[in-house]
């Protein structure tokens, strides 16, 4: 079965430093990869997705992932934290290219420090 | 934002009771899904529906059942709710012209089951 693992549960970074939150997937077929990202009491909104083409993948608010199949990853970097940046973020696939059905990764929450 | 509205946001109810939450959509999307949320669990998938009275089973898909009688709404009903069902449920929806993933969730109820 599809698994996503997200390594570490809790990311603390101070303002303006870089931002690093790890995804790494299972599977022999590169799916499709997504990262979302939820702020307290909301729903998950979509920040960027990975399909096919480009393997650096821009999303909003400055963030940005990189898919490495021989990693079989796509880690989501910031370059400068904001305190809005503040969230938990969730890594997500849809195994093998197929259906419509998103396995979730168990969340990073980042805390950003002033 | 997109139009979902989950109702209610918030219900405590007792074990062994019976509970519907509603998911309406205003966006005509084909997919609806109904997620739980769960500390360290990510989403997890329960039910989603690819139209009118059609629907299939998630990952967690025990003690759930769904109906969809109308695009515009999908139902999740716990027949005989059990204290681990306690948990934050989310609604989704997507449609396959403008991707595969869901696109857009609501803001999520809490569910407590004593």
């Amino acid at each position: 079965a599809q698994s996503v693992t997200q390594l570490g549960s809790h990311v603390s970074v101070s303002e303006g430093a870089l931002v690093l939150l790890r995804c790494n997937y299972s599977s022999s077929v590169p799916p499709y990869l997504f990262w979302y990202v939820q702020y307290p009491n909301q729903g998950l909104q979509l920040l960027l997705k990975y399909t096919t083409g480009a393997t650096l993948v821009k999303g909003i608010n400055g963030f940005e992932a990189e898919f490495k199949k021989s990693e079989t990853s796509f880690h989501l970097t910031k370059p400068s934290a904001h305190m809005s940046d503040a969230a938990e973020y969730f890594c997500a696939v849809i195994p093998n290219n197929a259906g419509n059905m998103l396995t979730f990764g168990g969340g990073t929450r980042l805390m950003v420090k002033p | 934002d997109a139009g979902i509205t989950q109702s209610p946001r918030h219900k405590v109810t007792e074990t062994g009771t019976p509970v519907t939450l509603r998911c309406h959509q205003t966006e005509n999307h084909r997919y609806m899904y109904w997620y739980r949320q769960d500390p360290g669990h990510g989403l997890r998938l329960i039910h989603y529906s690819y139209g009118v009275k059609d629907t299939d089973k998630g990952e967690v898909s025990d003690g759930y059942s769904v109906s969809r009688s109308k695009t515009e709404d999908f139902l999740l009903t716990l027949e005989s709710a059990t204290s681990s069902q306690t948990s934050v449920y989310f609604c989704a929806i997507s449609d396959p012209s403008v991707g595969n993933q869901p696109q857009h969730f609501g803001d999520g109820t809490r569910l407590s089951i004593l």
